[in-house]
């Protein structure tokens, strides 16, 4: 009921193409959506997040698409670079106060140029 | 958003002693968190941290082996303690803000010999 279930476990894309992580959940309570970066070493930077009363939501180069009906919910980086080599998490969490996100297994993205 | 940082960044530790990490946000947060990332791992919720009173653990974690305190809004502590090769992760700080968006430390990468 908890979970998050997150695929592909790891991506390669070439330089200038598409990649594309998708979420899957099963809690019908989960109302915030976010995708966290990390590059190895640092901690998670979070990169775009959505709620379930839209079902697209675009910052720069990051686009989150969300089906509601589906409970799915996926990342997608338009004009992959290099620089965008990371692992990408999945999260998701209720709207009560104290709720912490549930992460993904999250996605090993290498973008090769 | 929301700037996190954490003390000590890493450490090496002996087998028994104890380590007290120390997570300071630059602004008031509504909710802390401490989360455990193995290596090439998801990120695993240790506890929320509650201002003035007993953290809340998630199962398999417990207030003996992982005391955790938070005596304001904006600061808080894990400490790691009786510690075994087992306990070698890396320890995350996390801040969540009213809207719901949750900010991550750096982390503190410890090593248990």
């Amino acid at each position: 009921q908890q979970q998050v279930k997150q695929s592909p476990q790891s991506l390669i894309v070439q330089k200038g193409g598409i990649s594309i992580i998708n979420c899957a959940y099963e809690n019908t309570a989960f109302d915030y959506f976010p995708w966290y970066q990390q590059f190895p070493g640092k901690g998670p930077a979070l990169l775009i997040a959505i709620r379930p009363d839209v079902s697209e939501k675009k910052e720069g180069r990051f686009t989150i698409s969300f089906n509601k009906s589906a409970k799915q919910f996926s990342l997608h980086i338009m004009d992959s670079q290099p620089g965008d080599s990371a692992t990408y998490f999945c999260a998701a969490s209720t709207g009560q106060a104290g709720t912490a996100l549930i992460f993904g297994k999250g996605t090993t993205l290498s973008v090769s140029s | 958003s929301a700037v996190i940082s954490q003390k000590p960044s890493r450490d090496i530790c002996q087998r028994g002693t104890s380590l007290t990490i120390q997570c300071q946000v630059d602004s008031q947060v509504t909710m802390m968190f401490w989360y455990r990332q193995q290596p090439g791992q998801s990120l695993t919720l240790i506890a929320t941290a509650n201002q003035g009173s007993e953290a809340t653990y998630e199962s398999g974690f417990v207030i003996d082996k992982f005391p955790i305190s938070r005596p304001n809004l904006t600061f808080s502590t894990l400490t790691v303690s009786n510690m075994s090769p087992e306990d070698s992760s890396i320890y995350l700080c996390s801040g969540r803000l009213a809207l719901g968006e949750q900010f991550f430390g750096p982390g503190t990468r410890l090593t248990v010999l």
